[in-house]
């Protein structure tokens, strides 16, 4: 069974702090890698779907690049603000064809003002 | 463009009855994958749906069971329920159903069982 690991589970940060969390997944049978962001709520949003190894993806100022030979991606987020406060998931697919996503537990972000 | 919605958005059943969550997907995409949210377990695949076949189904129960209609929509039924079927149910749409295709997910249904 394919093991999805967030860490810090929480964190908590001042407006205009930077920031960063990580995703650890197996290295082998990589196919892709999703993050999503999941304000109280509002549905999952999709940020990234990451690929190739040494992928970044940006988006704002939020931004991910992927490792897959050791098996981590990191998610920043450059001058937090309190709209970036959320939880914010990464998910795989597991080792079949299809959609579906195994997804780690999250990161619990809360940006202060 | 209208994004994923699901009905009913909130619902109050009793131990041993049944439910039906329905799901109507982005038009055009294609594959419709469910989720159950609770807060020990976090999201948890239950089952995808693609072209009307479920495609893969993740380790619950045989009291989880779906389906898709020719249109994409799809609904999901949940018999016999138990008190830890509570959860927010959430239905995610994506265009060709493949692992790297971006995934669009609606407000969910949030099923309490008394």
């Amino acid at each position: 069974i394919l093991n999805v690991e967030q860490s810090p589970q929480s964190l908590h940060v001042q407006e205009g702090d930077s920031t960063n969390f990580t995703c650890s997944f197996p290295s082998s049978n990589f196919y892709a890698l999703h993050w999503y962001r999941w304000e109280t709520a509002k549905s999952p949003e999709a940020l990234f779907v990451m690929t190739l190894n040494g992928d970044e993806k940006k988006k704002g100022r939020i931004s991910a690049t992927l490792n897959t030979k050791e098996g981590y991606s990191y998610l920043y987020i450059k001058g937090s603000q309190p709209e970036d406060s959320a939880t914010y998931l990464c998910a795989l697919p597991p080792n079949q064809a299809g959609t579906a996503l195994i997804f780690g537990k999250g990161t619990t972000l809360s940006v202060s003002s | 463009k209208a994004g994923v919605t699901q009905t009913p958005r909130y619902l109050i059943k009793t131990r041993g009855q049944q439910v039906t969550l329905s799901c109507s997907p982005i038009s055009g995409h294609r594959s419709v994958s469910w989720y159950q949210q609770t807060p020990g377990q976090g999201l948890q695949f239950l089952f995808e749906y693609f072209s009307e076949t479920q495609r893969n189904k993740g380790n619950f129960p045989g009291r989880f069971s779906g389906r898709q209609f020719s249109n994409s929509r799809s609904e999901m039924n949940v018999s016999t329920l138990e008190l830890g079927d509570s959860a927010l149910y959430l239905c995610a749409s994506s265009l060709d159903g493949t692992r790297e295709d971006e995934q669009y997910f609606g407000p969910g249904t949030r099923l309490t069982v008394t």
